[in-house]
């Protein structure tokens, strides 16, 4: 079946630009899951979805970064006046089971972001 | 917060070498703990897990892994590689009570044919 899809996979924007990241996850997927990805780095967590709730932002870094997921399936991560440190690849993971981080992950490709 | 820990940057091993790739976490409580591999070119998948029992956990392709609680320790390991292992190994741990997963750094294998 379809997995994990994230568009679009790259993206250059000029630093002060507004970017918008989409994740497609698993149809009937409850958890929805943010990461960052820096060169050379593992995955940091930037959020969390339990349907539409985010029901956990601890690893946004600035409020530059906001996500939303309305509808309880698409999500959207937003960075807003980018700047060159945001540069990295942004992961979006999906699991079957809410309330917890403990079971399988699906990851999408990621979308690369440069900000030049 | 927990944290992890994989010391082995990039490894390079010829074909049927053994592996042992180090994981080490930080954290007191009781932790869920994963290694996720990435083919080259691949998305991030599951290659196994622990949640609790048997300390050693056997994944897909031959892989294996054993928790050892007394070092905070979740070693993965493979008696024989092969060329189709070459990829990046990335240790995860989760806090039984938190919902963010925390990976380590990432170790690079290379087998060489």
């Amino acid at each position: 079946g379809a997995g994990v899809s994230q568009s679009p996979r790259y993206k250059v924007a000029k630093r002060g630009q507004d970017v918008a990241l989409r994740c497609d996850p698993i149809s009937g997927h409850v958890s929805l899951f943010w990461y960052q990805q820096a060169l050379g780095q593992g995955p940091e967590f930037l959020t969390y979805f339990q349907n539409e709730a985010q029901l956990d932002k601890s690893g946004l870094p600035s409020d530059r970064f906001f996500a939303e997921r309305p509808e309880g399936s698409v999500s959207t991560l937003k960075i807003q006046r980018t700047q060159q440190e945001d540069s990295a690849v942004y992961l979006c993971a999906s699991s079957l089971v809410g309330g917890t981080a403990s079971y399988e992950q699906y990851f999408g490709p990621g979308t690369r972001l440069t900000v030049t | 917060a927990q944290s992890v820990s994989q010391h082995n940057h990039h490894v390079i091993l010829s074909e049927a070498a053994s592996l042992e790739l180090g994981c080490n976490y930080s954290y007191g409580g009781t932790v869920n703990l994963f290694w996720y591999v990435q083919y080259p070119g691949q998305h991030l998948q599951l290659l196994l897990k622990y949640f609790s029992g048997d300390p050693l956990v056997k994944g897909i392709k031959g892989f294996e892994a054993e928790f050892i609680k007394s070092k905070f320790s979740f070693n993965l390991r493979k008696p024989s590689v092969q060329w189709s292992d070459t990829a990046e190994y990335f240790c995860a741990v989760v806090d039984y009570n938190n919902n963010d997963m925390r990976f380590g750094a990432g170790t690079r294998l290379t087998v060489k044919p």
